[in-house]
């Protein structure tokens, strides 16, 4: 089952922190992250294993709440770069069966 | 870093005939590929899981009649989408992972255009 991420969209300057959400219904092993830009691949982010993991890369860092079946990406100080489309996607066993893609969020970094 | 090579970037083909793609791994085996379709502005949606060796696991709703996936090496999975129609035109994109809770490589796409 896809899981729901949120905002669908959101705008922002340059500068500025934004937080995306992605929840399941489903209890999860696996949180992957990727971005996407317009006409390319999606590109690998990170990924947040069940036990309550944390992650950073540089001003990207995620968090992974598996009681509460969901995970954050929180983008801080955010560059024209960081504009895309967010997907986290969800597994929900060791062996990454039943990997689903949410619907992704929309980010626009203005100057 | 790893990279998945997917050809061909863009295909316009006419209605009825058949159009392959390859999704290649060029520095690592992949033990699983994957087959997306995407629409504009909207969520990579699983067509199919192929694991080398052993046939592709369609996703529901996909027609597997139609989207035959091969993947007949560690390193080469191919989709082909056959008697292709307009409503089969969209971004087809695949991916590839060395193991269970692995990160995926994806290819760059494949833009399909039927007229």
């Amino acid at each position: 089952q896809q899981p729901v991420q949120s905002p669908q969209a959101v705008i922002l300057r340059e500068g500025e922190d934004a937080v995306i959400n992605c929840s399941s219904s489903k209890a999860l092993y696996s949180v992957h992250w990727y971005r996407q830009k317009h006409g390319e691949a999606p590109v690998f982010l990170m990924i947040l294993l069940k036990g309550g993991e944390q992650k950073g890369h540089e001003k990207i860092s995620a968090s992974f709440n598996e009681k509460k079946q969901q995970s954050s990406l929180y983008l801080t100080a955010s560059q024209l770069s960081y504009s895309g489309t967010y997907f986290c996607g969800t597994g929900q066993d060791n062996y990454g069966q039943n990997f689903v893609f949410g619907p992704g969020t929309r980010l626009s970094v203005l100057p | 870093g790893a990279v998945v090579s997917q050809h061909p970037s863009r295909v316009i083909c006419k209605s009825g005939t058949s159009v392959k793609i390859e999704c290649r791994s060029l520095d690592f085996q992949a033990t699983t590929m994957f087959w997306y379709r995407q629409f504009p502005k909207k969520s990579l949606m699983l067509m199919a899981t192929s694991n080398e060796g052993s046939k592709a696991t369609y996703e529901q709703g996909v027609e597997k009649d139609k989207f035959l996936i091969n993947h007949a090496s560690l390193t080469l999975s191919t989709l082909t989408v056959t008697s292709a129609h307009p409503e089969d035109s969209s971004f087809y994109i695949c991916s590839a992972r060395t193991g269970g809770n692995e990160k995926l490589f994806f290819g760059s796409g494949t833009q399909l255009s039927v007229l």
